[in-house]
Parts: C-alpha cells; structure tokens; sequence
C-alpha cells in the first residue's frame, strides 16, 4: 500500500529554535498534503493544507509566520517550527490523499517535538 | 461534513468480534463513510469506506444503514494489536480532508 514518511520522528529542542519536520510519499505523487497536530489524549487537529508549488493554506488559530510550510515537490512538504516554545510540544502528523485529489488519505508515522 | 457520534470507549476480547457504531444522522447523498484507527503514538491508518452498499476488506467489514444515518465497523476476530483509537469520518462533496471527533477507544483484552 502506498506509504507516507516522515523525518524525524522525534525531536528535542531548545526553547527559540527552529525545527523542521520532512514529510514524504513515497510511492506516489502528492500535489497536497495535509499536518495535524495532536495533543496527548486529544483528537487530531487539522494546521494547514500543503500545495505544490503554491502556498499553503492555514486553519483558523494557526499562525502562518511560525509554521512555515514548503511543499517544493510532488513527494515532499515540509514544517518548520520557528522559535519553538514549550506550548508547541506535541504530535505532529502528516498525510496524503493516495489519488492526489482526495478520497483516502495516508498518514506518515508523526513527529513527537518536546522543546524544552 | 456530516457530525458523526461514536461511543468514547468500548472493549472486547480476544478472538471476538469488535462492532463499532456510529451515527451519521445529517448524512446527505454524496458523503461517504470513513473509519480510521490510531494505534497509540502512531499515525492514523485508513481501515476501509463505503457510500452505501457494505464494504469488506482484509481488514474489515463496513455495514451501512439502508437510511445512511449509522454505520457499524466490524472487526471480525480481534486481536489484541486491533486495540486502537477507532474514527468513524463522514466527507464528501469535494471536501476531502479528515476531521477528526473524539472516536472510539477499542480495549482488546486476553
């Protein structure tokens, strides 16, 4: 079936650095792609909608200068964490719709962030 | 997207069969039916969809109301790498990006 990575899968970090979290398809092709965050015991939370070769499209709360989104190919989007804080310590997942459009999506393993 | 509601917790044992509700009364005509599952620290994993016939895979099998409000996930023979966070997504119309509720905490037990 069709696999999704993502690079690392955990981080540790100082209070004001930045982090960045790679996500990958990586037997088809991904025009968009979607990150999450999870809190611990709490559902997932839709951040924002990568598109390749465009910008991204953010949620509603989501602060669009501190989550740097790069979606520069077809199999790879990236999130930066910019001046990481302690609040932003959590589970951060990505996925990708198999058919490039939408209908089923698949989600890579998740990045734990603590920042110290 | 339809509002979907699932029991918060549900357990079963071993080797028995795993039916998870959920309840999609606000459904309209070309919204389908998703089920996810979270294993702990883990991504979710796509388990199976449907609109309105029942679906079976190697995974699962999916009935679905004839009146499209409430769906049920089977798991046919638990296991206890079955125990997992269990979502039930309604989507459709060209809104294809998963919105998660709370789901449904399956224990599979010895």
């Amino acid at each position: 079936g069709a696999v999704v990575s993502q690079h690392p899968s955990w981080v540790i970090c100082k209070s004001g650095t930045s982090v960045k979290i790679e996500c990958r398809s990586l037997d088809f092709q991904a025009t968009t792609m979607f990150w999450y965050r999870q809190f611990p015991k709490q559902s997932l939370m839709l951040m924002a909608t990568s598109n390749e070769g465009s910008k991204a499209t953010y949620e509603q709360g989501v602060e669009k200068d501190k989550f740097l989104i790069n979606h520069a190919s077809l199999t790879l989007s990236t999130l930066t964490v910019t001046s990481a804080h302690p609040e932003d310590s959590s589970f951060y997942i990505c996925s990708a719709p198999i058919d490039g459009v939408g209908e089923t999506q698949y989600f890579g393993p998740g990045t734990r962030l603590l920042v110290l | 997207d339809a509002k979907t509601t699932q029991p918060p917790s549900m357990d079963c044992a071993e080797g028995r069969a795993a039916n998870l509700p959920c309840n999609h009364s606000t459904i309209s005509g070309n919204e389908y039916v998703y089920w996810y599952r979270q294993i702990h620290s883990q991504g979710p994993q796509y388990i199976i969809h449907g609109l309105k016939n029942n679906e079976t895979n190697e995974m699962a099998s999916l009935i679905i109301t004839e009146d499209r409000k409430s769906s049920t996930l089977i798991l046919p023979h638990a296991t206890l790498r079955d125990t997992a966070v269990y979502y039930c997504i309604v989507r459709g119309g060209g809104s294809y990006i998963p919105t998660f509720g709370r789901g449904t905490s399956l224990i599979v037990h010895p």
